[in-house]
């Protein structure tokens, strides 16, 4: 079963403003995880923020988890069509091996 | 070459036929994963391999199996295909590293048709 939902499940933007994405989940976790999937291809990893960091930035993105509220959001800063894709997270849980995927949210960047 | 090779990439067949999917890996990681993708559904764990003796079901293996050839091959196998195994596959793979978790790195994709 799903662990983490994204919302919204679809955002469009123009170009330069800036995505933000947010993903819930129901049990404790050890990290999540934020991947990106252009249209029909694999899914590429683009951050983790482990449970006892509150915030992680690389580049243009910004993580943020709030454990007590089992939530975490992303954060596309200056937006590019080539930001256009669908955005995974994803948690890692206890001992488990396995990781545990979103439904994701669509991202549109208009030019 | 792609770290992470899928053949074949797309495939039309019939209901109750044979299909394999293959992947292949040069990464040198241990853990190799088969994920289905539905619209709407995200991503659903089918089966997962932490060496070639291991093997374990994912939360969808039902009408699955798999094969751990070698530590760089892992096949996913639908022994007679149905309409509903219609999906995106994807195989991945991971090793801890020294982040001590679960980064995925996943192929490109097979798309399977069931008609």
């Amino acid at each position: 079963s799903q662990q983490g939902e994204e919302d919204p499940q679809a955002l469009s933007i123009q170009e330069g403003e800036n995505a933000t994405m947010n993903c819930s989940y129901k049990t404790s976790i050890n990290n999540l995880q934020w991947y990106r999937q252009n249209s029909g291809r694999g899914l590429v990893h683009l951050i983790l923020i482990r449970s006892n960091e509150r915030e992680k930035h690389s580049g243009r993105l910004r993580v943020t988890l709030d454990t007590s509220k089992k939530s975490s959001s992303l954060l596309i800063t200056a937006s590019r069509a080539a930001d256009t894709a669908s955005y995974f997270c994803a948690t890692g849980q206890g001992g488990s091996e396995k990781l545990v995927f979103g439904k994701g949210t669509k991202l549109t960047v208009n030019p | 070459d792609a770290d992470v090779t899928q053949t074949p990439r797309n495939r039309i067949t019939k209901t109750g036929k044979r299909i394999m999917l293959e992947c292949s890996q040069t990464k040198g990681h241990d853990r190799m994963y088969w994920y289905r993708q539905d619209p709407g559904l995200g991503l659903r764990l089918i089966y997962y391999s932490f060496d070639v003796k291991d093997i374990n079901k994912g939360e969808i293996s039902d009408g699955y199996s798999v094969s751990r050839q070698a530590q760089a091959k892992f096949s996913l196998s639908l022994e007679s295909a149905i309409p509903n195994q219609t999906a995106l596959y994807f195989c991945a793979t991971s090793d801890r590293g020294r982040s001590g978790a679960n980064v995925l790195t996943f192929g490109a994709g097979s798309r399977l048709t069931v008609l």
